[in-house]
């Protein structure tokens, strides 16, 4: 079946630092692509998306592209702020024609001031 | 004006008991979902109801039962409440066209069986 697969968490970072979040995922068919992101006590919110290969979603200054040939949609920002503290969540729907979103296992980031 | 709204908030209750989780939306989405997230953050689907029908129905244990009165609303109902019930259960929503894949949540409930 569909899955997500991204990098253990958790994550610390300065402010200011860069940010790389791995994501890859299998799947038949063409998937959507999107990252979630929960703030401490709150429910998921889509951050960004792709809907076909090299498509790239941006957001709040983080990026994501879809890479077809390497199953991969990391998530980057080039400086990260003490706000961006959250949990990542990678995910894809329609994969093989189902509606259902496929989460990753989500990566605790935390930045330091 | 809260677009999926969940209550209770926090649910602290007993092995054995019967409880249920409410979840409104005011989005006007025909799809609605209540998804599990265990102490790791693990999110996993339970159930997708689309206007009131039964869509999706993960492996999910019997005694969990999700009710739709009308598609702007979708309970969750836990008989025999068990230790590994624990979590945080979200429950969400999205339009019609299958192909956004964009889900709104709301705030989550969390349930603490003891």
């Amino acid at each position: 079946g569909d899955s997500v697969t991204q990098m253990e968490g958790p994550v610390t970072l300065s402010e200011e630092a860069f940010l790389t979040i791995n994501c890859t995922y299998t799947a038949t068919g063409y998937p959507s692509l999107f990252w979630y992101v929960q703030y401490p006590g709150e429910g998921l919110q889509l951050l960004l998306k792709a809907t076909k290969a090299d498509d790239k979603g941006s957001n709040k200054g983080f990026e994501a592209t879809y890479r077809k040939e390497t199953t991969s949609f990391h998530l980057e920002k080039g400086s990260v702020q003490v706000s961006d503290s959250a949990v990542y969540f990678c995910a894809l729907s329609g994969g093989g024609g189902s509606e259902k979103l496929v989460f990753g296992k989500g990566t605790k980031l935390t930045v330091n001031p | 004006d809260t677009a999926v709204s969940q209550t209770p908030k926090y649910l602290v209750t007993q092995m054995g008991n019967d409880k249920s989780i409410k979840c409104e939306q005011n989005l006007g989405h025909d799809t609605m979902y209540w998804y599990k997230q265990d102490s790791k953050k693990f999110l996993k689907i339970m159930f997708s109801y689309n206007n009131k029908e039964l869509i999706i129905n993960e492996t999910v244990p019997n005694r969990f039962s999700p009710k739709s009165p009308d598609k702007a609303h979708l309970n969750l109902h836990i008989n025999s409440l068990e230790l590994g019930d624990s979590a945080v259960y979200f429950c969400a929503s999205s339009p019609r066209d299958r192909n956004t894949g964009e889900l709104f949540f709301g705030e989550g409930s969390r349930l603490t069986v003891l």
